[in-house]
């Protein structure tokens, strides 16, 4: 079974700090990606990386980024979190190449409070 | 840009009635692929159904199939004989261009099952 686990599901910080959110498959899969989900606005792209540290922004990249120096680990920085910044982070993972697509897994999800 | 959209923000339907949720897309790419995920209160995304926009028939996957009209640019869910455990937010996603299996999602439909 692919597994993509995620540090924390609860996670509540203060506005200001720096927030590591990391997430790790076990599927040597080549892409992953991060989402935040908010209600009414679906899942946004974060970020995106197709190789180690290779990494490209998505939709909504401001106030974040990413390291991928492993290829199973990909992790999502908030460099100073803001209230804005309270939000659901999901990450997922896929293989690339073919066939002509690949399924995205998710992890379990992250809930994030910036106060 | 791509777009996905899901107008109902929710649905109900009896346990063990049929129900169909809405998505239309937009995209200019001749070659597209859809998904629908399926997120339960515990909020993990699960994997429901694929449709590639080449493929001759509608998808199926046990009681979820694609009722795909590649016209109307709508690819609705149907769910037959709902079980109470079907209650989640559902998404629509599809797959955007440039590689990578990266996905643009709609806002989700929320279904309940009521006994």
């Amino acid at each position: 079974d692919v597994k993509v686990t995620q540090s924390s599901r609860y996670l509540v910080k203060r506005t200001g700090e720096k927030v590591f959110l990391e997430c790790v498959q076990d599927m040597d899969h080549e892409n992953m990606f991060w989402y935040r989900q908010d209600p009414g606005l679906g899942l946004r792209l974060i970020y995106f990386s197709y190789d180690v540290k290779m990494k490209e922004k998505g939709d909504i990249p401001e106030g974040y980024s990413v390291s991928r120096e492993k290829k199973e680990r990909f992790s999502l920085i908030l460099e100073s979190a803001s209230t804005n910044q309270t939000s659901m982070y999901l990450c997922a993972s896929s293989l690339d190449g073919q066939p002509s697509y690949n399924e995205q897994f998710f992890g379990p999800g992250t809930r994030l409070t910036v106060l | 840009a791509q777009k996905i959209t899901q107008t109902q923000p929710g649905m109900f339907v009896q346990e063990k009635e049929a129900v169909t949720l809405d998505c239309t897309y937009d995209t200019s790419d001749p070659s597209y692929g859809l998904f629908w995920y399926k997120q339960p209160s515990s909020g993990e995304m699960i994997f429901l159904i694929y449709q590639g926009s080449y493929d001759q028939q509608n998808a199926t996957e046990g009681r979820y199939s694609l009722n795909f009209q590649k016209a109307r640019k709508s690819a609705n869910l149907v769910i037959s004989a709902s079980q109470l455990g079907d209650s989640a937010m559902y998404f629509c996603a599809s797959l955007l261009s440039g590689g990578y299996n990266k996905l643009i999602f709609g806002a989700g439909t929320r279904l309940a099952v009521h006994p």
